[in-house]
C-alpha cells in the first residue's frame, strides 16, 4: 500500500545548525510529495512541494528533492533559526486519487539559541 | 484568494454534551473537504472527507459524524462527547484534480472534561 515514513523526533539543534529530516515513501505511480509545518497551537501550512521526479521544492530556506530512485523526499535547511521550531510533516498525494493525502507521523524540531 | 475559517478556536465541553464544529471555505467552489484529528504529540488522523454536498466518507468508526449542507461548509458533530474525543481538530480543503495539496484551517482545541 501507500505510506510515508519520517524519521522520529524530537530533533534538537542549536541555532545555525544544518537540518535534515528524512522522509521516504511507498506509492504506486507518480505521487506528488509535500512538506507541511505546524507551529505550536496552529494548523498546518504547506512548506514546499514537488510533483515529479527530480523536482526540488524550496521555501523559506528549506529544500527537498523528489528522488524516485530512492523513494525519498528529505527536508533540509542549511542554517536553522529558533523560529523554525515546529512539527514537520511529510505527505504524499497519490496519482489519480486526490481525495486523501497520506501522512507521515511528524517530526518535532526544537532549535535552541 | 482562498481562505478557510474554522471555529471555535478552543472549546471545553463536559462528557455527554453535544458538539458542533464548523468550517467554511471562501474563494473557491466545489472543493474537497476534510476533517482531521490530532491527538497530543501524535500525527494526523483523517476522520471524514467530502467530495460534494451531502457526500461524506468516514475513515474510522467513532462517536463523531460530519455533514456538508452547502458547497463550502463542513460541520463536525457529536451527540454525546466522550473523554477520548479530546484533541486538536483540523479542517482542510483541496482543489479537485490529481495530486493536489490540502490547505488547513487554524484548528480547534477540544477538551472534554
Amino acid at each position: 500500500g501507500n505510506s510515508v515514513t519520517q524519521m522520529e523526533g524530537p530533533v534538537t539543534l542549536s541555532e545555525e545548525a544544518f537540518l535534515t529530516i528524512n522522509c521516504t515513501y511507498t506509492a504506486t505511480g507518480y505521487p506528488s510529495l509535500f512538506w507541511y509545518v505546524q507551529y505550536p497551537g496552529e494548523g498546518l501550512q504547506l512548506l514546499l512541494k514537488a510533483t515529479k521526479a527530480d523536482d526540488k521544492g524550496s521555501n523559506k530556506g528549506f529544500e527537498a528533492t523528489y528522488r524516485k530512485e530512492t523513494t525519498s523526499f528529505h527536508l533540509e535547511k542549511g542554517s536553522v533559526q529558533v523560529s523554525d521550531s515546529a512539527v514537520y510533516f511529510c505527505a504524499l498525494a497519490r496519482a489519480g486519487n486526490n481525495r486523501k493525502l497520506i501522512w507521515g507521523l511528524g517530526t518535532s524540531l526544537a532549535v535552541n539559541p | 484568494s482562498q481562505t478557510i475559517h474554522q471555529w471555535p478556536a478552543t472549546l471545553v465541553q463536559p462528557v455527554g454534551s453535544p458538539l458542533s464544529l464548523e468550517c467554511t471555505v471562501e474563494g473557491t467552489s466545489n472543493p474537497n473537504l476534510y476533517w482531521y484529528r490530532q491527538a497530543a504529540g501524535r500525527g494526523l488522523q483523517l476522520l471524514f472527507y467530502s467530495v460534494g454536498i451531502g457526500q461524506i466518507s468516514s475513515e474510522v468508526p467513532q462517536n463523531l459524524s460530519a455533514s456538508r449542507p452547502q458547497d463550502r461548509q463542513f460541520i463536525l458533530s457529536s451527540k454525546k462527547l466522550l473523554l477520548s474525543d479530546s484533541g486538536f481538530y483540523l479542517c482542510a480543503w483541496s482543489v479537485k484534480g490529481a495530486n493536489t495539496e490540502a490547505f488547513f484551517g487554524q484548528g480547534t482545541r477540544l477538551t472534554v472534561v
